[in-house]
């Protein structure tokens, strides 16, 4: 069974320009949530959507965004980059949502350096 | 606003000795308790997690103590092993919201 997968794995952009980030989740999971990884910050909740729709959303400014496609697929777009975006972006995928915790499956990450 | 926190960024222990890692939580209206371990290049995976009406989990060597009053939690590793070195994420939720939570991370480092 393929795991969840992110795509690319690394990145680099500079100040001002804008990246999309794709994450197909494991087959069957419907729920696909969104996390950034910063040193010293841990993981930090940026938003999840279950079923095409965004179910939670953390405390991110409004030039994160997402969307997810009708095979569960998502993708993360951050526009007008800013230095602090950079940060190893986690996606992970769950059958029935975030209820499951335990049944989280996370990707190995995309790494976003912004220059 | 850290409602999470693991205050011991790293953590050095001898093989076969146990390993303790620490997380304090701050919203009294968190419900659901878990670990995750993350290797280098590798996204986290889910350890182990206890709800707020136990105090006590175990799976095999590892072992998940809660303790409400004092809005903390530990992970119990006995015996370490070199290939528990890892990166350990606590995290919480409040079932009605089901949003994870997570600390910032503890680097542990198991010695042979």
């Amino acid at each position: 069974k393929a795991g969840v997968t992110q795509t690319p794995r690394y990145l680099i952009k500079t100040r001002g320009q804008q990246v999309t980030l794709s994450c197909s989740p494991i087959s069957g999971h419907r729920s696909v949530s969104w996390y950034q990884q910063t040193p010293g910050q841990g993981l930090q909740f940026l938003f999840e959507y279950f079923s095409e729709t965004q179910r939670n959303k953390g405390n991110f400014p409004g030039r994160f965004s997402g969307r997810q496609f009708s095979n569960s697929r998502s993708e993360m777009n951050v526009s007008t980059l800013e230095l602090g975006d950079s940060a190893l972006y986690l996606c992970a995928s769950s059958k029935l949502g975030l209820e499951n915790f335990n049944e989280q499956f996370f990707g190995p990450g995309t790494r976003l350096t912004v220059l | 606003d850290q409602q999470v926190k693991q205050n011991s960024p790293s953590l050095s222990v001898q093989e076969g000795r146990i390993s303790i890692l620490n997380c304090d939580y701050t919203n009294s209206m968190f419900d659901y308790f878990l670990w995750y371990k993350k290797y280098p290049a590798e996204g986290p995976t889910f350890l182990i997690s206890i709800s707020s009406i136990k105090d006590k989990n175990e799976d095999g060597r590892f072992t998940v103590f809660l303790n409400k009053s004092a809005k903390h939690l530990s992970l119990h590793i006995v015996p370490s092993q070199p290939g528990d070195s890892a990166v350990y994420f606590c995290a919480a939720s409040n079932s009605n919201t089901g949003k994870l939570i997570f600390g910032q991370g503890t680097t542990l480092q198991v010695k042979p």
